[in-house]
C-alpha cells in the first residue's frame, strides 16, 4: 500500500530555520518531492530528491533516505510569505503515480 | 515553456449539466494527470494518462469521464455532478520516467448547485 505522513501543523519565528519531516511507505518508489501550496492555489515545485543525500536550493533544501522511508525539507532564513502548507508527494514510479501526503501548514509569526 | 494551462478558472454547473474542463501543455510531457483536491486537504489522484492511454482509474465515479486527445490535451468531462463533487481540480504532467517534477496548472475551481 502506500502510506505518507507529516505532521499536521507547524509554527516558526521570522528568520529562522524550520524542519518539516516526511515518512513513506510506496511500493515502486522513484522518488520524493516537495510541494509549497498557498490556500486557494495550485502547489508549486520546490524539491525532488531520488538518491540519498541532501539537495540544496537556496534557502530551501531536502534530504532523503531511501532505506529509512524519510525525507525532511528544511526552510532558512524564513519569511512571512513562508506561510504555506508544504505537501510531501512520493513517486511511484511502477504505477506511474504522484501520491501527495496529508501537508504540513506552516505558520510563520514575526 | 513550463506551463500547464487549465480552462476554465472558475466554473458553476447545476446537477443537471454536461461541462468539461480542459488542461493543455507543450513541454512533451507523456504522463498526464487529474487530482481533485478539497478544502485544507492534499490533492487526490484521479486519472493517469500515460502515452495518450488511461493508465490509472482511482476508482473515481462514471460522472466524471477523461479524455486525451493528443499527446498535449487532457479533457475531464462531467455530467450530472452532486454538491460534494465542488472542488478545485488540478491537472499535472510530468515525463514519463518520472525523473523530473510533476508541474501543475492553476487549477479550475469547481462549484456544483
Amino acid at each position: 500500500g502506500q502510506n505518507i505522513d507529516q505532521p499536521t501543523e507547524m509554527t516558526a519565528t521570522e528568520g529562522a530555520i524550520v524542519q518539516i519531516n516526511c515518512t513513506y511507505q510506496t511500493s515502486g518508489f522513484n522518488g520524493l518531492f516537495w510541494y509549497q501550496q498557498h490556500a486557494g492555489e495550485a502547489p508549486t515545485f520546490l524539491s525532488y530528491n531520488v538518491l540519498d543525500g541532501l539537495e540544496e536550493k537556496g534557502r530551501f533544501s531536502s534530504f532523503l533516505s531511501r532505506s529509512k522511508g524519510y525525507s525532511y525539507l528544511l526552510l532558512k532564513e524564513l519569511q512571512m510569505k513562508d506561510s504555506a502548507s508544504y505537501l510531501c508527494a512520493a513517486f511511484s514510479g511502477g504505477y506511474n503515480k504522484l501520491i501527495f501526503g496529508a501537508g504540513t501548514r506552516l505558520a510563520v509569526h514575526p | 515553456d513550463t506551463e500547464v494551462t487549465q480552462t476554465p478558472k472558475h466554473l458553476v454547473m447545476g446537477m443537471t449539466n454536461k461541462k468539461s474542463l480542459k488542461c493543455e501543455q507543450h513541454m512533451g510531457h507523456r504522463a498526464m494527470y487529474w487530482y481533485k483536491q478539497k478544502a485544507k486537504k492534499p490533492p487526490e489522484l484521479m486519472f493517469v494518462y500515460s502515452y495518450e492511454k488511461l493508465s490509472i482509474n482511482e476508482s473515481v465515479p462514471s460522472r466524471f469521464s477523461p479524455e486525451c486527445p493528443n499527446s498535449s490535451l487532457l479533457n475531464l468531462h462531467l455530467h450530472a455532478l452532486q454538491p460534494e463533487d465542488s472542488a478545485l481540480y488540478l491537472c499535472a504532467s510530468s515525463h514519463q520516467s518520472g525523473t523530473t517534477e510533476a508541474f501543475f496548472g492553476q487549477g479550475t475551481r469547481l462549484t456544483v448547485v
